[in-house]
């Protein structure tokens, strides 16, 4: 069973403060791992999804970045804003199964 | 462009007395799941449909009947809701169900079962 670990739970930080978000998953024989954004009684909105023979990938301020061999991945946020406040999820598939895996998000604040 | 609309969006029933939730796409998409979210937890899946006319049990469907209507329609059912089944339920889609690409969700539907 994949087990999707995000830590912290919670995250403060000032405006302009550039942010990491990490998630590590327990099955590196993965298909894909994606980011969503989730914001208070709202669904999930798709961020970034990073293919298995990707490394990285980036949109505007957001750069996620996938190590299976580790069985970790990181997305960083550059020059936070007020809006970038909400829940962000990670979630990942494993090879030959069509679940989706998820963490328990981490809830960011920033602070203007 | 409405994408995944859900109903109702709130709902509070009583143990032992049942409901369906209800999911719509208008992407043409051929796969939709059904998850519900509890605090402190990821995401689960209950069920999901490959494509108009299949379904198949996720990680806890135990409690849950789904019906496939049409390629756009999705729907939940709690024959006899516990309090247990308190949550957040989201609905999503994906063109394919091996597709690389991401699901696209709901707004939910948060139900209280007291």
């Amino acid at each position: 069973k994949q087990e999707v670990t995000q830590i912290p739970a919670a995250l403060s930080v000032p405006e302009g403060e550039n942010l990491v978000l990490n998630c590590s998953f327990t099955d590196s024989a993965i298909y894909n791992l994606q980011w969503f954004r989730q914001d208070p009684g709202k669904g999930l909105t798709s961020l970034l999804l990073i293919q298995s023979s990707q490394r990285e990938q980036t949109s505007g301020r957001l750069n996620a970045s996938l190590d299976k061999s580790s069985g970790r991945s990181t997305l960083y946020i550059a020059a936070s804003q007020p809006g970038d406040s909400a829940t962000y999820l990670c979630a990942v598939r494993r090879s030959n199964d069509y679940k989706l895996s998820f963490g328990a998000g981490t809830t960011v604040t920033v602070r203007a | 462009n409405a994408g995944v609309t859900q109903t109702p969006k709130f709902q509070v029933l009583k143990t032992g007395q049942s409901m369906t939730l209800q999911c719509a796409q208008d992407m043409n998409h051929n796969s939709m799941y059904w998850y519900r979210q509890d605090p402190g937890m990821g995401l689960r899946l209950i069920y999901y449909s490959a494509s108009e006319g299949t379904t198949d049990k996720g990680e806890v469907p135990n409690g849950y009947n789904v019906s496939r209507l049409n390629k756009r329609e999705f729907s939940l059912r709690l024959e006899s809701a516990a309090p247990s089944q308190t949550s957040v339920y989201f609905c999503a889609s994906t063109p394919r169900l091996d597709s690389n690409q991401p699901q696209h969700f709901g707004d939910g539907t948060r139900l209280s079962i007291l």
